[in-house]
């Protein structure tokens, strides 16, 4: 299985501060197509996950553009430019090239 | 609007059977695969597996092959998830949500609101 590996484990940010997640998979995400399996979800508190990033640096739709995404091969990192309260949660990397699909740890984000 | 909706949290005991249920609107039932994902208490998400309601193909994770069973009744869009005899350790929050599988990869985008089990004696 991939395994997905996420750092830092908690993060406690000022709001408008910036902040960044980093996320290493134990094999190359990059299909011969081109295309890099590493998305991003956000578990707010008691909510289901939802989709922010999809391949590595699209926004799902109504994301706001504060949150960014980058990375390739096994390397990936999450940005979000200024903290707002509302992105308080547990945030998850997941790879999609190999089953099983496998999720990192999950980064929790708090605001001081 | 893309609506996943689950079946409400229940409370078994370890030996018994459970069925639990996501009911898909807003899209096309059988264009697109359902995934089920666990979260164990205070723990992080693990995939199970996932279902093509078009033809019922099925795909589980290794680590629930056989302790879990995947379904879909496409007559009324909903789709589930089975135990024949619950462990106390398959207390968890279960999740379906709506899964792209392509070629190069698969992904979750839209999720339902999660069904809490608790198997406890």
């Amino acid at each position: 299985d991939v395994v997905m590996t996420q750092i830092p484990l908690s993060l406690s940010v000022t709001p408008g501060q910036p902040a960044s997640i980093s996320c290493k998979s134990s094999q190359s995400l990059l299909h011969s197509s081109g295309k890099t399996s590493l998305y991003w979800y956000l578990q707010k508190p008691g909510q289901s996950p939802q989709l922010l990033i999809y391949e590595v640096s699209s926004r799902f739709s109504g994301v706001p553009d504060r949150f960014s995404g980058s990375g390739s091969g096994t390397d990936f990192t999450l940005k979000i430019s200024r903290v707002e309260a509302e992105d308080v949660g547990v945030y998850f990397c997941m790879q999609g090239r190999h089953l099983p699909l496998t999720f990192g740890g999950g980064t929790k984000v708090e605001i001081k | 609007e893309v609506q996943l909706v689950q079946s409400g949290a229940e409370v078994k005991k370890p030996g018994e059977s459970l069925k639990i249920s996501c009911k898909i609107s807003g899209y096309s039932f059988t264009s697109y695969w359902i995934g089920w994902v666990r979260q164990m208490p205070g723990k992080g998400l693990e995939w199970m597996g996932i279902i093509y309601p078009g033809n019922s193909d099925i795909r589980y994770s290794p680590s629930f092959q056989g302790q879990v069973t995947i379904s879909v009744d496409k007559s009324i869009s909903t789709a589930y998830l089975q135990w024949s005899s619950l462990k106390a350790s398959d207390t968890a929050m279960y999740y379906c949500a709506r899964t792209h599988v392509e070629m190069a990869t698969s992904f979750f985008d839209f999720w339902g609101q999660g069904t809490l089990v608790t198997a406890s004696s």
